[in-house]
């Protein structure tokens, strides 16, 4: 079993749709939790960040986690073409990456139609 | 602005050459990491370094090596380039205790390998 799971998609919906991305994982220990978005030909960028489990808010984005089911999902509301990437998390098992690298899933690529 | 720089964005190589993959980073962070990106196959950690001439091995190293001679530059060598080689590669580096923990990328070198 891999330690994130991720559907690599692709997903597709019209502009202003409601989109869900999700990542299960296996290891109980995650503390910290990150989504990354890659645009084409770009490197990823932090896109929203939380540790703890419940909802944390940014705009358009909300990122939930769920640590007694280990699971978290990205929601974009109003989806725009500009937010077409592909989307990847990341866990943590503390704060700091120095010696304990970040764990990525695959990434989700998704496309939004105008 | 934050800024990690690879120094060629797109290389062509022949089995067997030597090839060096540059990384430079201009935030004075302790970490840098060097990773493969793979349609189906996410982001891979090749090595990563949290201290001058300290390397560590990642999920995927052989056929790689690294070096880290200045804080700011970390370096990636394949000895022999080989066609499955032939991939996306992603400098990334973080502070030690940023508060999230953060990678930030560079742009990527796409190489293939012939």
């Amino acid at each position: 079993q891999k330690e994130v799971e991720q559907d690599p998609g692709p997903l597709s919906v019209p502009e202003g749709a409601i989109v869900s991305l999700n990542c299960t994982y296996s290891n109980s220990a995650f503390q910290y939790f990150m989504w990354y978005r890659q645009y084409s030909r770009k490197g990823p960028e932090l896109l929203m960040y939380t540790y703890s489990s419940g909802n944390k808010e940014d705009g358009r984005f909300t990122a939930q986690v769920d640590k007694s089911s280990k699971y978290i999902s990205l929601f974009i509301r109003d989806s725009q073409p500009s937010d077409s990437a592909t989307y990847l998390c990341a866990m943590s098992l503390n704060r700091y990456s120095g010696n304990t690298p970040l764990v990525f899933g695959k990434g989700t690529r998704l496309s939004v139609i105008a | 602005d934050v800024k990690v720089t690879q120094s060629s964005r797109y290389l062509v190589k022949r089995t067997g050459e030597k090839v060096f993959l540059e990384c430079v980073q201009d935030m004075d962070h302790e970490n840098m990491f060097w990773y493969r990106q793979d349609p189906g196959l996410g982001l891979r950690l090749i090595y990563f370094s949290y201290d001058v001439k300290m390397k560590e091995k990642g999920d995927i190293p052989e056929g790689y090596s690294v070096s880290r001679e200045k804080k700011e530059r970390f370096s990636l060598i394949l000895e022999s380039a080989s066609t499955n080689q032939t991939s996306m590669y992603l400098c990334a580096s973080s502070l030690d205790g940023a508060n999230t923990g953060e990678l930030f990328f560079g742009e990527g070198s796409r190489l293939t390998v012939l």
